[in-house]
């Protein structure tokens, strides 16, 4: 079965750099991910899609601030002179053989 | 730019029926997969559902098969989300959500409609 794990909760401090980890279970180590970022009171926006060799394909207007990269099942979303307007939840997703679509728990990013 | 506006959400009692709908923009509609996600309040988002380009085939999450019914009228640009038998946990915001490529990721999300069951 198919799942990703995400931290609850993670904090950086206004100008530091953050590393988010988006883990895929077992089995689905070479699968890329997306990863998607919520505003409090906002709909989710899509950041960048990562694959297994690191690389990753940004959406449209996404700073190069943000960036993504990949080892093993972990995928990661790397954000860099923190601002106070990335504080927010943060989601990566995956799909399935089988076309089930899947989430992470999301982990919700404090800019202290 | 691309557009997804989701519209038909409202409180509604247990047991009935509701439809919401997403109209799609700026983008070749049906040339893409939709999908419907949902988040109930204070939690995750939780994927309901896709539906094909061609609006030939379409796949849900286990847990809401034979209540939920996703269709599209390609005519339109238009998204349908048909949901019977509601319940209190079906109470969330609705989202539509436009993959990236066939069978893919999501690349652009709509502002969601929110649904109370009560």
């Amino acid at each position: 079965q198919l799942f990703l794990t995400q931290s609850p909760s993670a904090s950086a401090s206004l100008g530091a750099s953050v590393k988010l980890t988006c883990t895929l279970s077992s089995g689905h180590s070479n699968s890329p991910i997306a990863w998607h970022q919520q505003r409090p009171e906002k709909s989710p926006r899509y950041l960048m899609k990562v694959y297994s060799d690191g690389s990753h394909i940004k959406g449209d207007g996404i700073p190069d601030r943000f960036s993504g990269s990949s080892s093993g099942a972990e995928r990661f979303l790397i954000i860099s002179s923190l601002q106070s307007e990335d504080e927010a939840d943060y989601y990566c997703q995956t799909w399935a053989v089988g076309f089930h679509w899947v989430f992470g728990g999301g982990t919700k990013l404090t800019v202290l | 730019q691309v557009q997804l506006v989701e519209s038909g959400g409202g409180v509604v009692q247990p047991g009935n029926s509701l439809r919401l709908s997403c109209v799609g923009s700026g983008f070749t509609f049906n040339n893409y997969g939709i999908h419907w996600v949902r988040q109930a309040p204070g939690k995750g988002l939780e994927w309901v559902g896709v539906i094909s380009s061609d609006g030939r085939t379409t796949y849900y999450a286990d847990s809401l098969k034979g209540r939920f019914t996703i269709s599209r009228d390609n005519s339109h640009n238009t998204l349908y989300l048909q949901m019977s038998s509601l319940r209190a946990e079906d109470t969330a915001l609705y989202y539509c959500a436009k993959e990236i490529g066939v069978a893919d990721l999501f690349d652009f999300w709509g502002q969601g409609t929110l649904v109370t069951v009560s």
